[in-house]
């Protein structure tokens, strides 16, 4: 059965310093990969997509960045945090004309 | 492009008693359409789909919602509301275009209260 792993669940990071976040995706090939943003338990930001490894789609431009070193892996980075990075992060897959499934989040706040 | 509407911030109601969270969308084409939980700290949870088919998709936890095309609905529904059922509540139209992605809706806040 497919499984999605996304971890921190919690971070907390001073201003300035380096991000990463990590996903993986078992039980399927060639998925689509997305990072969400969720601020303050609302809607959801769609932040990068890969239908590929090495393909990375930018919705916003932001103080954030992804790779997708391999086909089930989705990695969110960032250089510098700044305080309006804070927020929840959701990794989520699928598989065309499927629905999405969602890892569990990490919640990331920069102090 | 796709949209996605959901037209209450918060829907409340009593314990028993049905219960309706509203979406209407825009969609270029036909839509594939999509509603998910989410508990506090949570990631999402899919809840049902509408591909094709019946107007009428039963999902999990007791909950279906009913496609109606004439007024770009898919209002999701249940018979009996229950305490647990207290979340947030996310519609979705799944993108036609290259990535397909998935546009979701604000979200609504169900309270049901005891």
């Amino acid at each position: 059965s497919q499984t999605i792993h996304q971890w921190p669940a919690t971070l907390v990071q001073p201003v300035g310093s380096p991000l990463s976040l990590e996903c993986t995706v078992e039980g399927t090939s060639n998925p689509n990969l997305y990072w969400y943003r969720q601020a303050a338990g609302r809607g959801l930001q769609l932040l990068f997509y890969s239908v590929g490894i090495g393909q990375i789609s930018s919705e916003v431009p932001q103080n954030l960045s992804a790779s997708r070193p391999q086909d089930r892996q989705f990695i969110l980075s960032s250089k510098k945090l700044l305080l309006s990075d804070s927020g929840f992060y959701l990794c989520a897959w699928s598989v065309l004309g499927g629905r999405a499934f969602f890892g569990q989040g990490t919640r990331l706040t920069v102090v | 492009a796709q949209s996605v509407a959901q037209p209450e911030d918060q829907v409340n109601v009593a314990e028993g008693n049905p219960l309706t969270v509203k979406c209407t969308y825009s969609v270029s084409g036909n839509p594939y359409l999509f509603w998910y939980v989410q508990y506090p700290n949570r990631g999402l949870q899919f809840l049902l789909k509408y591909i094709t088919g019946d107007n009428l998709v039963k999902g999990s936890y007791g909950f279906e919602a009913e496609f109606n095309k004439s007024q770009t609905s898919f209002h999701l529904k249940k018979p009996s509301a229950l305490v647990s059922d207290s979340a947030l509540y996310f519609c979705a139209v799944r993108d036609i275009g290259y990535g397909q992605n998935f546009v979701f809706g604000p979200g609504t806040r169900l309270s049901v209260l005891p």
